[in-house]
């Protein structure tokens, strides 16, 4: 099946400082989600991407969707304590005569104050 | 306000004891998912009911089932748990089954076997 390569695994950062993830797949995809999942929580959607090379903001979070349709990235400005959690990109694709919705396996935030 | 709602947040069952989780949506959505998610792992689709027709995964195991009475409640019965099904399990909707709709997850019900 599709699989999405969501890195890095993890990050250690400072606050203040600005983050940068990605995913990456071999396939093409028609949405990009974000989302962050805090400790036993269920994952909140961030940001949703929905055509090739959209760059879209929500506060201190910027996604674009890759012009090859099979990329996206997130980054935060600026981190703060209260963004430390998982965050995972889901890619949305059609196959098989039916929409799949892809997961990355996670990047974990650590934000040392 | 909360749209999506999971109840309980923390279940506790015994080895081989059904149980029942549930979820309940205020947004009217026509969509409804059952994600499992092990610890530090991505969430996995179990199974999703688009209105009243269920969707089965491939790989989700027959101990898996579903209902859904309304609109508005979805339920996963584990007929007997075992071990390895310790994990998260999150609800979720979508407005429709279509390329650009936006999941909305509740807060998940975290299930022990003992």
């Amino acid at each position: 099946g599709q699989q999405l390569n969501q890195s890095p695994q993890s990050m250690f950062i400072q606050e203040g400082e600005d983050v940068s993830m990605n995913c990456t797949s071999s396939s093409i995809f028609n949405t990009w989600l974000w989302y962050k999942q805090d400790p036993g929580e269920g994952p909140v959607l961030l940001i949703a991407l929905y055509k090739a090379g959209e760059l879209t903001s929500n506060g201190r979070l910027t996604a674009q969707f890759g012009i090859t349709r099979k990329d996206s990235f997130l980054n935060i400005s600026a981190s703060i304590p209260s963004d430390v959690g998982i965050y995972f990109c889901a890619g949305q694709l059609y196959q098989g005569g039916s929409e799949k919705l892809v997961f990355g396996k996670g990047t974990k935030l650590t934000v040392n104050p | 306000d909360a749209m999506v709602i999971q109840n309980p947040r923390y279940q506790v069952t015994q080895f081989g004891k059904p149980v029942t989780l549930s979820c309940s949506q205020t947004l009217n959505h026509n969509v409804m998912y059952w994600y499992q998610q092990k610890s530090s792992q991505a969430p996995k689709l179990l199974f999703h009911y688009y209105d009243k027709d269920f969707n089965n995964e491939a790989d989700t195991p027959d101990n898996f089932q579903s209902r859904r009475p309304n609109t508005s409640f979805c339920f996963l019965d584990i007929r007997s748990p075992g071990l390895g099904d310790a994990a998260m399990y999150l609800c979720a909707t979508s407005r429709d089954w279509a390329t650009n709709e936006k999941l909305f997850f509740g807060s998940g019900t975290q299930l022990s076997v003992l």
